[in-house]
C-alpha cells in the first residue's frame, strides 16, 4: 500500500483554468503538508495542517485553497492558473516534530501550465 | 542570505571515493537537522537525522556543527546507486518549518 499517494501525477492545462490535486496518507498522521518543487530544485512549503486545521500558510496567492476533509486527506484547488505555477507540487503527512521527524511524500504531480 | 545553502553540484566520483557535502544554516537556534535523499524526478525520502553528537549509519555519516553553523554528510565507499540530490533540511526554531535546501547532486561513475 502507498502511504501517501497524490493524483494526477501529471497535469497539463491552460493558462487560466482551475485545477485540483487530491492527496490521501493512510499513515495515521495527523500533520499534513503541501509543497512546492520549482525548476531550480527548491523545495519550499506551501501549507500545513494538524489535524483538519490550519496551521503554517506561507505567502501563496489566494489562488490556491488547501482543504482538509478528515486527518487523512489534504487536497490542493488552484484557481485561475498562471504559467509561474508550473511546478512539482508534493503532498506529504509527518509522524511529529523534533529530532526523530520524518516527512514522508507522495510521489508529486508535475503541473504544466501552458 | 538563505536560510539554508548548500552547493549544487554536481559531484562526480568514480566508484569507490569518498564524498562529503556540507551545508551551512543561518539561524543559531535552529535545533533539528537531517538530510534527504532525492532521486531525479521522484520524491525526497529521509536518509538520516543529525545528531548533535554526529551519527552513522552504514556507509554514511552525519556530523552536526553548531558553531560554525553547518551539517554534513560523508559518504565512503560510493556506489553508482548513491547518485541522487542530497537535500538538508532544518527545522526554523521561530516557526517549526521544515526549511529545505537546494540539493547537492551526486554522480557516482563507473
Amino acid at each position: 500500500d502507498t502511504a501517501v499517494s497524490q493524483t494526477p501525477k501529471y497535469l497539463v492545462t491552460q493558462m487560466g483554468n482551475d485545477k485540483s490535486i487530491k492527496c490521501e496518507q493512510n499513515l495515521g498522521h495527523d500533520t499534513m503538508y503541501w509543497y512546492k518543487q520549482d525548476s531550480k530544485k527548491f523545495l519550499k512549503i506551501m501549507f500545513s495542517y494538524n489535524n483538519k486545521e490550519l496551521i503554517i500558510n506561507e505567502t501563496v496567492p489566494n489562488r490556491f485553497s488547501p482543504k482538509s476533509p478528515d486527518k487523512a486527506h489534504l487536497n490542493l484547488h488552484i484557481n485561475s492558473l498562471e504559467l509561474g505555477d508550473s511546478a512539482v507540487y508534493f503532498c506529504a503527512s509527518s509522524n511529529g516534530g523534533g529530532t526523530n521527524e520524518k516527512l514522508f511524500f507522495g510521489s508529486g504531480t508535475q503541473l504544466s501550465v501552458l | 542570505r538563505k536560510e539554508v545553502e548548500q552547493d549544487p553540484g554536481p559531484f562526480n566520483v568514480p566508484e569507490g571515493a569518498t564524498v562529503a557535502f556540507n551545508c551551512t544554516y543561518s539561524n543559531s537556534a535552529s535545533q533539528s537537522f537531517f538530510w534527504y535523499r532525492q532521486d531525479c524526478r521522484k520524491e525526497p525520502k529521509l536518509l538520516m537525522s543529525v545528531y548533535s553528537s554526529g551519527n552513522e549509519d552504514g556507509r554514511f555519516t552525519a556530523q552536526l556543527n553548531r558553531a560554525s553553523q553547518y551539517i554534513s554528510l560523508l559518504i565512503r565507499d560510493s556506489k553508482l546507486s548513491d547518485s541522487a540530490t542530497y537535500l538538508c533540511v532544518v527545522r526554523s526554531s521561530n516557526t517549526g518549518k521544515l526549511i529545505f535546501g537546494q540539493g547537492t547532486t551526486l554522480q557516482v561513475k563507473p
